[in-house]
């Protein structure tokens, strides 16, 4: 139990293109996934927080129109990038927390976000 | 973000021994949770810890949730090669956004 995947697992794409991250909960229901970054050799630095129906929580200075998050439903959250550019290249990790399990936090094995 | 403190930053061992790495920060958190990241993957949960002076383990794996709650260690005995990865300590606050530490490489010679 508690399997969080992600899609894609990596991606490529031009400078000033979109890319949408998604994040789902394969055998749980999620009401708050956390989306974190990680540059290489680096931690998890918390992009956001999300909320199932409601607006997403964002860390101090990270750009809420660039990192664009939608927790449509109980198992899949997604970041958009918008106008991407090369400093945005980074690996992109997803998270959630089912319920009943205390403050666990479950993994999905992340996606890696080239922008040329 | 808050800033958790973890050290050592890299630990190359023998198979076999003891290994031992600490969280701290200047912030009282309310869990602590060990994490292990394979290159490329996302971070693997190893032990989760609920109670300033909780002591768990985890097959070869013992963490500890200090007793200021400000800190956390973390302790592998035996080690073998398959440990090798990037260890990371996250701290929660009020609420349910978690803080990572600035991670551990371990390198195990076998």
């Amino acid at each position: 139990g508690a399997v969080v995947s992600q899609h894609p697992s990596r991606v490529i794409c031009k400078s000033g293109t979109s890319v949408k991250i998604e994040c789902r909960s394969l055998d749980f229901q999620a009401t708050t996934m956390f989306w974190y970054r990680q540059f290489p050799k680096q931690s998890l630095m918390l992009m956001a927080t999300s909320n199932e129906g409601s607006k997403a929580t964002y860390e101090q200075g990270v750009e809420k129109d660039k990192f664009l998050i939608n927790h449509a439903s109980l198992t899949l959250s997604t970041l958009t990038v918008t106008s991407a550019h090369p400093e945005d290249s980074s690996f992109y990790i997803c998270s959630a927390m089912p319920p009943r399990t205390g403050n666990e936090q479950f993994f999905g094995p992340g996606t890696r976000l080239t922008v040329l | 973000g808050q800033q958790l403190n973890q050290s050592p930053q890299s630990m190359f061992i023998q198979e076999g021994e003891d290994v031992s790495m600490n969280c701290t920060s200047s912030s009282i958190f309310n869990t602590w949770l060990w994490y292990k990241q394979d290159p490329g993957e996302g971070p693997v949960l190893l032990i989760a810890l609920y109670k300033a002076g909780e002591l768990t383990s985890n097959g070869r794996l013992t963490a500890q949730f200090g007793i200021t709650r400000k800190d956390s260690f973390l302790n592998i005995s035996a080690s073998i090669p398959s440990d090798v990865g990037i260890y990371f300590c996250a701290g929660q606050l009020l609420g349910n956004q978690f803080y990572f530490g600035t991670g551990t490489s371990l390198t195990v010679i076998p």
